[in-house]
């Protein structure tokens, strides 16, 4: 069973131009979150979606950020006009159920590079 | 603002010795986990506490957990170089959602 995979792990971008981050959860997993580590910090809550519904964007930026979860493919966080300060390593995590006592299996994540 | 606070912000011991990671909290929780990561890379599963556990054990690692005091503590046992990485505590943030509020780590580098 693969665990999650995030893709590009790399990805750099100009100011202005767009981030596509993608992350394929977990066989079997339907929910999945979104967190962003800045150099030297712990990670921060971004989003959390099911299949096809955003559960809790309370952790996203208004503007610039969105994130979806098809019913089929992986979820994509979008990042558009990207800036300076979007530099960070993006995590993306999946469980199997909501609720109580579950782990969150986190992906190797994507480092973005803003010039 | 951060639910989880690591202390120390850095350990350096020597092999063989063990270290010990302190993390403390804010708010209620359902249950407490402990992650590492290795330097540029992603987080690691180690430990997942229950709200009505005390203690538990895996492997080298002994975690514990104070309700009453808001805090947990991570000991690792015999360690070895291969144990440096930074160290999270993260905790559920309510009943009602599932995402985890994460510490701001320790980093822990063992010495051969």
């Amino acid at each position: 069973n693969a665990g999650v995979m995030q893709n590009p792990r790399h990805l750099v971008r100009r100011r202005g131009q767009e981030a596509r981050l993608r992350c394929s959860p977990m066989k079997g997993h339907s929910h999945v979150y979104w967190y962003r580590q800045l150099p030297e910090e712990g990670l921060k809550f971004m989003v959390y979606l099911q299949k096809e519904n955003i559960i809790d964007e309370s952790g996203m930026p208004k503007e610039r950020f969105s994130a979806e979860f098809p019913k089929e493919g992986p979820s994509i966080l979008r990042i558009q006009q990207v800036v300076r300060g979007d530099s960070a390593a993006y995590f993306c995590a999946s469980s199997p159920l909501a609720g109580n006592y579950n782990e969150q299996f986190f992906g190797p994540g994507t480092r973005l590079t803003v010039l | 603002s951060q639910q989880g606070e690591e202390d120390p912000q850095a350990l350096s011991i020597q092999e063989g010795e063990n270290a010990t990671m302190n993390c403390s909290y804010k708010t209620s929780i359902n249950n407490l986990q402990w992650y590492r990561q290795n330097s540029g890379r992603g987080l690691v599963h180690l430990i997942l506490i229950r709200s009505n556990e005390r203690e538990k054990h895996s492997g080298r690692l002994r975690v514990t957990l104070d309700t009453s005091k808001k805090s947990s503590s991570l000991l690792i046992t015999a360690s070895r170089a291969a144990d440096t990485a930074s160290y999270f505590c993260a905790t559920d943030a309510s009943y009602n959602t599932d995402k985890l509020i994460f510490g701001t780590g320790t980093r822990l580098q063992v010495f051969p």
